[in-house]
C-alpha cells in the first residue's frame, strides 16, 4: 500500500546529540512537511520541501535540519541547538506543492530528550 | 504566524446526538481551508478540503460548511457514533503550499 513512514516510532535522546527522525514516502508525491506538536498547541510547522534539493524554513525552523536528495524521502535533524527538543513529530506530504490538495500524514515519532 | 482558533476545545457527547464546531480565521488572503480527523494512535486522516466561499461538503454523517468573507467553517457530525471519537483539526492557508492548524476540537461520543 502507498503510504508515509516514519521511524522510529519512540526515541529517546540525551540532552547535547543530535538525532535524525526518518520519513519516506511512496506516493510518489512533490512536497514534503514537518511539523511539531507539543500538548496544548496546533500542529507547527518546521521545514517544508516542494521539490528534490530545495527546502524552506517554517515557523519553528531554529534547532532543525533537513535535507531533500531524493523525493521519496526527507530526513529531519534536531540538534543540539534546539532548546526543547521533547514533542510529537509528524511528517506529511502532498501531491504537487498546492494547498488545495489534502495532506497525507506519517504515524510520527515521539522524541523524548533524557 | 495567522492564528487559526477552534471551539469548542473538548465536547463530550451521547451516542445518537448530533454535534458541531468551529474554526475561525483571517477572512484575508484566503486560499483553503482543510479539516483532518485524527484518532487515537493513528495518522490524521483529510475529511474535506474546500476552497469556495460557501461551499458545503458532506462525507457520510459528516458535513462541511465554509464562509470565506466572516472567516469561519463549521464541521457537523449528525448522529455521534463512539467511531467518531477523535481530534477534529481544522487548517487553513494563505498561498501556495503550507498550512496553518488550529488546536483541535477533542470529541469523546459515548456508548
Amino acid at each position: 500500500d502507498g503510504g508515509i513512514t516514519q521511524s522510529p516510532k519512540y526515541l529517546f535522546r540525551k540532552e547535547g546529540q543530535n538525532v535524525t527522525l526518518s520519513c519516506e514516502q511512496n506516493l510518489n508525491h512533490d512536497a514534503m512537511y514537518w511539523y511539531r506538536q507539543d500538548p496544548g498547541q496546533g500542529l507547527r510547522l518546521i521545514y517544508y520541501s516542494q521539490i528534490v534539493n530545495d527546502f524552506q524554513k517554517g515557523d519553528i525552523a531554529e534547532g532543525y535540519s533537513v535535507s531533500r536528495e531524493k523525493k521519496e524521502s526527507f530526513p529531519l535533524t534536531v540538534t543540539s541547538a534546539q532548546k526543547n527538543p521533547t514533542a510529537f513529530y509528524l511528517c506529511a506530504s502532498i501531491s504537487s506543492g498546492q494547498s488545495y490538495n489534502e495532506q497525507f500524514f506519517g504515524p510520527g515519532t515521539r522524541l523524548t530528550v533524557l | 504566524i495567522l492564528n487559526v482558533e477552534q471551539s469548542p476545545q473538548s465536547l463530550h457527547v451521547q451516542e445518537g446526538d448530533s454535534t458541531n464546531f468551529t474554526c475561525s480565521f483571517p477572512s484575508s488572503n484566503f486560499y483553503a481551508l482543510h479539516w483532518y480527523r485524527w484518532e487515537t494512535a493513528k495518522s490524521p486522516e483529510a475529511l474535506f478540503v474546500m476552497t469556495l466561499n460557501g461551499d458545503e461538503k458532506k462525507k457520510g454523517r459528516i458535513s462541511a460548511t465554509l464562509n470565506t468573507k466572516e472567516g469561519y467553517s463549521y464541521l457537523y457530525i449528525k448522529g455521534s457514533q463512539p467511531e467518531d471519537s477523535a481530534t477534529y483539526l481544522c487548517a487553513f492557508s494563505t498561498g501556495y503550499s503550507t498550512l496553518t492548524f488550529g488546536k483541535g476540537t477533542m470529541l469523546l461520543v459515548s456508548p
